[in-house]
């Protein structure tokens, strides 16, 4: 168990749609970071957050936006769904800002729309 | 722009066997940061190592070593005497010096290991 926590596990909704995936750090970690695992994409880095301000932005879609709360855990706003959305999003916390430290990963919320 | 190659798409082994994971990277950067992660069937990620642009020093962690080539943008991955536990997918990936978080990953190489 890495400590990190992530909400829901699953997720399946429709074109068109908006959902919001939540992510809760290690205690203690004040980064975190969102990735994207699809099969035509891979693995990409989306945004990482630090102590509740945006620290380095990735392959993040205009569509997309998140946020980091003052208890510092994350969300992950997705809206306007498209098919091609369909992937595993991962958080993962880390206790630095730089982010060259080791990260510790949630389980994954699997997004399947329709 | 950063690039991160792995050329296997899958390995297989049978346990025991020794097996290298390749790596090759692009970047203009003159300092940055390279990272193995795991990937094992139940899905999650794992962190395995984190290696400075620096330190060409070669490390070992049990039945893993990891060897850094600067010359050549290698940073190859080798698991000694595989064990079935150790099938899973495995990622190299890339970032700046600064802005560490930002990574660029390779497409991942799935190591299957048979008893």
């Amino acid at each position: 168990d890495s400590g990190v926590t992530q909400t829901p596990k699953h997720l399946i909704t429709a074109t068109g749609q908006r959902v919001t995936l939540r992510c809760s750090p290690r205690s203690g970690d004040l980064s975190v970071y969102w990735y994207q695992q699809s099969l035509d994409q891979g693995l990409q880095f989306l945004i990482q957050y630090y102590n509740g301000e945006e620290r380095a932005k990735g392959n993040i879609l205009e569509r997309f936006s998140a946020q980091q709360f003052p208890d510092l855990h994350s969300e992950l706003n997705l809206s306007s769904l498209e098919l091609g959305d369909s992937a595993l999003y991962f958080c993962a916390s880390s206790p630095d800002r730089e982010g060259s430290r080791e990260q510790y990963f949630g389980p994954g919320t699997r997004l399947t729309v329709t | 722009a950063q690039k991160v190659t792995q050329a296997q798409t899958e390995i297989s082994v049978v346990e025991k066997e020794d097996v290298t994971l390749d790596c090759v990277y692009e970047t203009r950067d003159t300092t940055y940061y390279l990272f193995w992660y795991k990937q094992p069937p139940s899905g999650e990620l794992v962190f395995l190592i984190r290696r400075n642009s620096f330190d060409e020093q070669n490390e070992i962690s049990g039945r893993y070593s990891w060897n850094f080539q600067k010359s050549t943008s290698s940073f190859n991955f080798t698991i000694t005497a595989s064990q079935v536990v150790d099938s899973a997918v495995y990622f190299c990936a890339l970032s700046g010096y600064t802005n560490a978080g930002k990574s660029t990953f390779g497409d991942g190489t799935t190591l299957t290991v048979k008893p």
